[in-house]
């Protein structure tokens, strides 16, 4: 059962334009989310999380919003850049009443491709 | 920091060999992860540790899978015998705490042919 979902398995955008990346979550349990961002052939790296008691959280250029109602969020970039190229994954901790317990659970990613 | 460090990076072995990959993490790190990257199944939990004793193993296949973790600044994960269906590249990742930030090393490409 896949409890992280990302349905979209790539995304081309123009340099300067919006990249919006989407993920959908099964788990009504979960109540923290993170972006990771993976190069080729690295490991991947956080890029920004969030926890559910927000809706938002931006960090320069990256913003993930939260619909708990939809179990759905997405991670946006403004502006792409070319270097943004990469495969992005959203993830959630496994655990209840906001108690991580360190077992992320992992979408599948999106391959991202910021063209110049 | 050099960050969490994995050899090989590369391994590509025959069927029924014994395949030994390792890990170092983070220093001060308590938690570290062994995970699996698939075109079929994504990036996937096998095992984790904290404080060197493995916490949960759910994720390990078969009991050809084994992973130890000796001290807290070394872990292997061992596959006897290799079969061509564990191709693929097996990452590392430490954490400090439960904290949901973990990091992540560059990976082992694993080839059984």
């Amino acid at each position: 059962d896949q409890q992280v979902k990302q349905n979209s398995p790539s995304l081309s955008v123009q340099e300067g334009r919006i990249s919006i990346l989407n993920c959908d979550y099964t788990n009504s349990m979960f109540d923290y989310f993170l972006w990771y961002k993976k190069y080729p052939a690295e490991g991947p790296t956080f890029l920004i999380s969030i926890s559910s008691i927000k809706d938002k959280n931006e960090d320069g250029r990256f913003t993930v919003f939260l619909n708990k109602s939809a179990k759905h969020l997405s991670l946006h970039i403004v502006p792409s850049q070319p270097g943004d190229s990469a495969v992005y994954f959203c993830a959630a901790p496994e655990g209840a009443g906001g108690t991580s317990y360190g077992k992320l659970t992992f979408g599948q990613g999106t391959i991202l491709t910021v063209h110049p | 920091d050099a960050g969490v460090i994995q050899s090989p990076r590369h391994e590509v072995t025959e069927m029924g060999q014994e395949v030994t990959l390792r890990c170092k993490p983070i220093s001060g790190h308590d938690y570290l992860f062994w995970y699996r990257q698939t075109m079929m199944r994504g990036l996937e939990l096998l095992i984790y540790f904290n404080n060197n004793v493995p916490i949960d193993d759910s994720g390990m296949p078969e009991d050809r899978f084994s992973a130890k973790m000796p001290n807290a600044s070394f872990s292997t994960l061992k596959i006897q015998p290799s079969e061509p269906r564990d191709s693929a590249v097996y990452f590392c990742a430490s954490s400090f705490g439960a904290a949901e930030t973990q990091y992540f090393g560059p990976g082992t490409r694993l080839l059984v042919l």
